[in-house]
């Protein structure tokens, strides 16, 4: 396993098209993060799975925005009706949360970023 | 709501010298701290972490010494090296929030030679 993968790493959509990001985690990572960064800015915490169960998703992000994670391995990021505010670099990261409660840290992907014309 | 907060967006050092990054957080409840940084490119990596019942953690050239009376944890690099350069992101995760992790916006590291 080489880490956590990203498909696409660039999408470059017209305003009001939909568009799907896929992230493949380290396989025996429990945990899933998809985070946003714009320019100037740390990774903005969008949502979050443990195993195939959603348990966050950002109050700022809008109905838009729907993540999945089937089956407790890989995940899909959709965006719907993109706006240029929207254009981005999106980030996953994977982690295991052992039975004694202590985080492991985030191991990241290099990111798939969305220009929205 | 900033939770963490990262108040120098850049840092310039000489080589051989000490690196201080600083960080300041609101949430009183984060059971950990880490630190990760981020060559262009490429996604943040892991540096070191610390726990919210120690007061320093070290590693190698890394030193992490975290302050909770001030709400307040640095990073040391002792000695600076050019391959340093890179942005640090100061991060913290609570037992009460499913340890999802929180991200400071960064300070951008410049290690002269």
């Amino acid at each position: 396993d080489t880490g956590v993968s990203q498909d696409p790493r660039h999408k470059i959509t017209k305003r009001g098209q939909n568009v799907t990001f896929r992230c493949d985690p380290i396989s025996e990572h429990n945990r899933l993060y998809w985070y946003r960064q714009t320019l100037g800015q740390g990774p903005e915490f969008l949502t979050y799975f443990q195993n195939e169960a959603q348990l966050e998703k950002s109050r700022l992000l809008s109905d838009r925005f729907s993540a999945e994670r089937p089956k407790g391995s890989f995940s899909t990021l959709e965006i719907q009706r993109t706006e240029q505010g929207d254009s981005a670099m999106y980030l996953c990261a994977s982690s295991f949360l052992g039975l004694a409660g202590i985080p492991g840290e985030l191991f990241f992907g290099e990111g798939s970023r969305l220009t929205v014309l | 709501d900033q939770q963490v907060k990262q108040n120098s967006p850049s840092l310039s050092v000489q080589e051989g010298r000490i690196s201080i990054l600083n960080c300041d957080y609101t949430n009183s409840m984060f059971d950990y701290f880490l630190w990760y940084k981020k060559y262009p490119a490429e996604g943040p990596t892991f540096l070191i972490s610390i726990s919210s019942i120690k007061d320093k953690n070290e590693d190698g050239r890394f030193t992490v010494f975290l302050n909770k009376s001030a709400k307040h944890l640095s990073l040391h690099i002792v000695p600076s090296q050019p391959g340093d350069s890179a942005v640090y992101f100061c991060a913290a995760s609570a037992r009460t929030g499913g340890f999802k992790t929180i991200f400071g916006a960064g300070t951008r590291l410049f290690v002269k030679a």
